[in-house]
């Protein structure tokens, strides 16, 4: 089975604090994407990457950088963390190219920022 | 700006009813469309997907119907369970072989015994 981890679960931190949300998948997949959550806001993009070093903006990615050094690890950075930002976030994978590739998500980090 | 309407928010039906979920697109920039089911505490998981050639794909109790004219497409959960119960997210990949998805804001389903 697929498998996508996410460093925490939940993750408390303060106004202005670099944080760090690590994600590692185990199938070789060659895409990999950060989203966040909130109610009624559905799924919105923030990264995502389809190669090592390789990364584009997706349709929020003011606040956040991402780093991709290994295939299979895949950070996001909130450089100075507010409360705004405040959010669940949920990292997936996928295999490139051949048709239909499925989106496999790892189980999502809580993040306050207080 | 390339966008998924998913209606309604927040859906109960009785056990053994039918469940439906709406979605529409705005632009034919899209390829793909799968929809996802979330639990609780749990991230989103494919459910089912749809080509824009093909009007209709049935996976057990779960169907899926697209309506390329009308750029729309719809689930219907037949028979519904309480185990169900979760949230429900239509997508569309964007073309152009980034696999990016651009999903709906998503449909809270609550199935009772």
């Amino acid at each position: 089975d697929v498998k996508v981890t996410q460093s925490s679960r939940y993750l408390v931190k303060r106004t202005g604090e670099k944080v760090f949300l690590e994600c590692v998948q185990d199938m070789d997949h060659e895409n990999m994407f950060w989203y966040r959550q909130d109610p009624g806001l559905g799924l919105r993009l923030i990264y995502f990457s389809y190669d090592v070093k390789m990364k584009e903006k997706g349709d929020i990615p003011e606040g956040y950088s991402v780093s991709r050094e290994k295939k299979e690890r895949f950070s996001l950075i909130l450089e100075s963390a507010s409360t705004n930002q405040t959010s669940m976030y949920l990292c997936a994978s996928s295999t490139r190219g051949g048709g239909v590739n499925e989106q496999f998500f790892g189980p999502g980090t809580r993040l306050t920022v207080l | 700006q390339q966008q998924v309407k998913q209606s309604p928010q927040s859906l109960i039906v009785q056990k053994g009813g039918i469940s439906i979920i709406n979605c529409a697109y705005e632009n034919t920039a899209f390829d793909y469309f799968p929809w996802y089911q979330q639990f609780p505490g749990k991230g989103p998981a494919l459910l089912i997907a749809i080509r824009p050639d093909v009007s209709e794909k049935k996976e057990g109790r779960f169907t899926i119907s697209f309506n390329k004219s009308a750029k729309q497409f719809s689930l219907h959960i037949m028979d519904s369970q309480p185990g169900d119960s979760a949230t429900y997210f239509c997508a569309a990949r964007v073309q152009g072989g980034s696999e990016k998805l651009v999903f709906g804001k998503g449909t809270k389903l609550t199935v009772n015994p």
